[in-house]
């Protein structure tokens, strides 16, 4: 089955410093996602994003935070200036975005931020 | 706005038993996807099932099943003959039929099994 593949699976940084997570969603899907976890608690919607622009986003997406499609496979989410409260794993997700009833929402398997 | 609820923070069950996890959910709309997620030590989300919600059949996957109760709005999942590799976090997910993918989660049950 195709995968979403995130990269670094672990990243550390310091506060006030920024960072980049990368995602590349699967090849023919058309909207992208960001959501985050942090420890121990639920999993909240970010952003979503369609035809290389936002089309949702949450309170938590302020402005420290932007997402990319530098290209035609990778999709970032940069945060400008961390703070220790982004602790937290981020998923990226996609799907078709066909509007077909049977539409699935694929995960990645996260990449574990941890601001120091 | 859709909320999720899940009242169970943990449960436990004797291996080979059969264990049912709660979920209730509000929203004024009338046709929408219910899910479970499975998420193990490694943190990965794993669809474990999805119900329509226009479809009054309940979605069963293996031993996994769901009782959909959409006049009380609940939504549980029932694992039968548990293993040890069904002990995780279990998140209950709303989304809309309207608009993306976007799913709102519950809080989350751990579920622990007793060997």
């Amino acid at each position: 089955e195709p995968e979403v593949t995130q990269t670094p699976s672990h990243q550390v940084t310091q506060m006030g410093q920024e960072v980049i997570l990368r995602c590349v969603p699967i090849s023919n899907h058309l909207y992208f996602y960001w959501y985050r976890q942090i420890l121990g608690q639920k999993v909240e919607f970010l952003v979503s994003f369609y035809n290389n622009e936002i089309s949702e986003k949450s309170e938590i997406f302020d402005d420290q935070f932007s997402v990319e499609r530098p290209d035609g496979s990778n999709f970032t989410l940069k945060i400008r200036s961390t703070k220790l409260e982004d602790s937290a794993m981020y998923f990226c997700a996609s799907s078709r975005g066909t509007g077909n009833r049977d539409e699935k929402l694929f995960f990645g398997s996260g990449t574990q931020l941890s601001v120091l | 706005a859709q909320t999720v609820t899940q009242s169970q923070p943990e449960m436990s069950v004797q291996e080979a038993e059969t264990v049912t996890l709660s979920c209730t959910y509000d929203t004024s709309e009338s046709d929408y996807y219910l899910f479970w997620y499975k998420q193990p030590p490694s943190r990965q989300m794993i669809l474990v099932i999805r119900q329509e919600a226009y479809k009054q059949q309940n979605a069963t996957e293996n031993r996994f099943s769901v009782n959909f109760q959409k006049a009380a709005k609940s939504f549980s999942l029932k694992i039968s003959d548990s293993q040890l590799g069904d002990a995780a976090m279990y998140f209950c997910a709303y989304r809309s039929s309207f608009g993306n993918e976007k799913l709102t989660f519950g809080t989350g049950t751990r579920l622990t099994i007793i060997p």
